[in-house]
């Protein structure tokens, strides 16, 4: 069975500090990967997905930047965080090559920037 | 753009009751649509797919989709405590990775 890592669980981060999440996926190849956040209150906003190794795509122009170095690796990093930059986070996947698949999500990496 | 929209306020129902979500979609080339229950602090975990036109039913869940009215809807059955959360709607459309979600809908269940 697929299972998929996200870690950590909950992050404090002053502002102007760096940030990495890292997500994993295990039991499945070449899957379809996405970062999402969820404000306080507010639905989910992709951020970005990623099809393959190195293949990025960006929904929403930020301070943020993703990358998958391997192809079950999916990293969202900042240089710099804002307190905009709060919330939830978290990673998804989805088997490629089929509209019905839907999206399975990690458990989320609750952020906030003080 | 693609949209999909759930407009219900929060929704009570009492425990054995069924609660009705509604979720409208903007684009006739929607493909597939999911709903997805979320626990607060929690995150999504799927509860139904749907892809023809028609009722699917799983449990105490019930999926209804139509295609020409652009509506996908969701039932539960016999509602208990455990059921209180907010449920998102989602849409992905043809030729599109990505899935589209509504806002969602709190229900609570009240004992």
């Amino acid at each position: 069975s697929q299972t998929i890592h996200q870690w950590p669980a909950t992050l404090v981060q002053p502002v102007g500090s760096p940030l990495s999440l890292e997500c994993t996926v295990e039991g499945t190849s070449n899957p379809n990967l996405y970062w999402y956040r969820q404000a306080a209150g507010r639905g989910l906003q992709l951020l970005f997905y990623s099809v393959g190794i190195g293949q990025i795509s960006s929904e929403v122009p930020q301070n943020l930047s993703a990358s998958r170095p391997q192809d079950r690796q999916f990293i969202l990093s900042s240089k710099k965080l804002l307190l905009s930059d709060s919330g939830f986070y978290l990673c998804a996947w989805n088997r490629q090559s089929s509209y019905n698949s839907p999206l399975h999500f990690g458990n989320g990496t609750r952020l906030t920037v003080t | 753009q693609k949209e999909v929209e759930q407009n219900s306020g929060p929704l009570s129902v009492p425990e054995g009751a069924i609660a009705s979500l509604n979720c409208t979609y903007s684009d006739r080339g929607s493909q597939s649509f999911f709903w997805y229950r979320q626990y607060s602090g929690k995150s999504p975990e799927l509860i139904m797919s749907i892809y023809s036109n028609g009722d699917k039913e799983d449990g105490r869940f019930t999926a209804q989709l139509n295609k020409a009215s652009q509506y996908v809807s969701l039932l539960i059955r016999d509602s208990q405590p455990s059921d209180s959360a907010t449920y998102l709607c989602a849409g992905r459309y043809y030729g599109n990775n990505r899935l589209a979600f509504g806002k969602g809908n709190q229900v609570v269940v009240i004992p």
